[in-house]
C-alpha cells in the first residue's frame, strides 16, 4: 500500500531557481528517506531524516520533517540541469519497520 | 558505480520462457531486496533477504521465484510470466534491514513480456 505521496507530480523550473517537493504520509514513522532517480537508472539515496529531527542539510539539499502534519519537504537550491530526475520519498512504519514504502515521485525538469 | 550490478539490463521474453535476473553487490551488505517499478505506480517491494534468509514476500505470484545463495548475490527466476509483468526490476542492498538503512540500488533490468 502507498504510504508516501509526493506533490507535485511534476515540476519544471529554470536553472538557478530553487525547487521544492513535498511528501505526505499517513501513519507514524521512524524514518523518512529521499531518493533521486535519473532516467533509465536506479535510485540514489539522498538524505535520511529521523522522526525526532526537524531539518537536515546536505550540500544544496535541505529536508524538513513535520511529524504533526505527517509531511516532509525536499528543497534543492540553485538548481542545475543535472538535477533533472524523479525524486521519491520513502517511509518506514513504526510497526514492522523492516522495509521502506515509496511514493510515486515528483518528476523535476530543470530548463537551461 | 553504485556497488550493485544487475544483469541483464534488458530482457525480452515470451510468456512461456524461463529466464533469470541476477544481482550482485560489492558493498559488504547483509540485506538485499527486489523491487518492481511500473509506469504510473509507486515502487513495489517484492522480496527481502537478510543474511541469505527471506524475511519478506510481499504477496508476489509464484511465477517469480527468488534465490539468495549468499549475502552478495540475489537472483529472480522467472517463468510463465504475464504481459502485466513487464516493468523495470530493481535490486537493492543495505547494511541491515530497517527503515534507518539507506538502500543502494542497481540500474535495473527492463523486462518486456511478449
Amino acid at each position: 500500500s502507498q504510504q508516501g505521496e509526493e506533490d507535485p507530480q511534476a515540476l519544471s523550473i529554470q536553472e538557478g531557481e530553487n525547487a521544492t517537493m513535498n511528501c505526505s504520509y499517513k501513519t507514524s514513522i521512524n524514518n523518512l528517506q529521499w531518493y533521486r532517480q535519473n532516467s533509465g537508472r536506479g535510485l540514489v539515496h539522498l538524505i535520511l531524516i529521523r522522526s525526532n529531527e526537524r531539518e537536515k542539510h546536505s550540500g544544496r539539499l535541505r529536508v524538513t520533517l513535520d511529524t504533526s502534519k505527517k509531511s516532509s519537504s525536499l528543497l534543492i537550491t540553485a538548481s542545475r540541469a543535472a538535477d533533472t530526475a524523479s525524486y521519491f520519498c520513502a517511509t518506514d512504519l513504526i510497526q514492522g519497520a523492516q522495509k521502506l514504502v515509496f511514493g510515486q515521485g515528483t518528476r523535476l525538469t530543470i530548463n537551461p | 558505480e553504485t556497488g550493485v550490478t544487475q544483469t541483464p539490463r534488458h530482457l525480452v521474453m515470451g510468456m512461456t520462457n524461463k529466464k533469470s535476473l541476477k544481482c550482485e553487490q560489492h558493498l559488504g551488505h547483509n540485506a538485499m531486496y527486489w523491487y518492481k517499478q511500473s509506469a504510473k505506480k509507486p515502487l513495489e517491494l517484492m522480496f527481502v533477504y537478510n543474511f541469505k534468509e527471506q524475511t519478506e514476500n510481499n504477496s508476489v505470484p509464484s511465477r517469480f521465484s527468488p534465490e539468495c545463495p549468499n549475502s552478495s548475490h540475489l537472483f529472480l527466476h522467472l517463468h510463465t510470466l504475464q504481459p502485466e509483468d513487464s516493468a523495470l526490476y530493481l535490486c537493492a542492498s543495505s547494511q541491515a534491514t530497517g527503515g534507518n538503512q539507506p538502500q543502494h540500488f542497481g540500474d535495473g533490468t527492463r523486462l518486456s513480456i511478449l
